[in-house]
């Protein structure tokens, strides 16, 4: 069957440190994989996007990589501040067809960053 | 500013009664999607549409339906709520090769 798996608990660290959350997927080949950053009681808000040729993508304190043998991204937020404290949902994007812009989601990492 | 709007934030309302969740963006783009969120689960899409009169069921079945008679408006209509139904629903635009923007979503309460 077809998983989208993040980090299974929540994820606390210290400012300043780096963060890095985990999306694992079977049985699907995304030409896309982005990244979302979800508050409480808000809609998701687009953060990264990576294309299935492209290893790694860096957007000022954020970096993803995705590699596609191991089925893998992971989202590094570095020297990180209390204001990144959200969830952070992986989704996968097929781009193919008449899938073209269907997003399938992971539960999400929440993520506490303490002073 | 371009963006994208839904309202109510918040509804409770008892087993049976007809609801719409209304989605309205000022972006103009030709997708649009509803996905429904339960506390610390995915998102699921249950709708989308590319373009006017063109309405598709997701992934998720729901018994809610959609419409797109304009393209800055996409409403779900559920004609008899149930407490099934409690969830958060939140709509969503693309333009093409981009990313989705959300709105910030209906939270529904079926009593």
């Amino acid at each position: 069957s077809q998983k989208i798996e993040q980090n299974s608990e929540a994820l606390n660290i210290q400012e300043g440190k780096t963060a890095t959350l985990t999306c694992n997927y079977t049985n699907y080949s995304p030409a896309y994989l982005q990244w979302y950053r979800q508050d409480p009681g808000r809609g998701p808000v687009f953060l990264l996007l990576i294309r299935e040729n492209e290893k790694e993508k860096r957007k000022e304190r954020l970096k993803v990589t995705f590699d596609t043998t191991l089925k893998q991204s992971l989202f590094h937020i570095t020297a990180s501040q209390p204001a990144d404290s959200a969830t952070y949902l992986c989704a996968l994007d097929l781009g193919r067809g008449s899938t073209l812009g269907r997003l399938y989601f992971g539960r999400g990492t929440q993520l506490t960053v303490w002073p | 500013e371009a963006d994208i709007y839904q309202t109510p934030r918040y509804l409770v309302i008892g087993t049976g009664k007809k609801i719409t969740l209304e989605c309205s963006q000022t972006m103009g783009h030709d997708k649009m999607y509803w996905y429904q969120q339960d506390p610390g689960m995915e998102l699921h899409l249950i709708h989308y549409s590319y373009g006017v009169n063109s309405t598709e069921k997701g992934d998720l079945s729901s018994e809610s339906t959609v419409s797109r008679i304009r393209t800055e408006h996409f409403p779900l209509t559920l004609e008899s709520a149930r407490p099934s139904h409690t969830s958060q629903y939140l709509c969503a635009t693309a333009g093409f090769g981009s990313p989705l923007h959300f709105g910030n979503g209906t939270r529904l309460t079926v009593t």
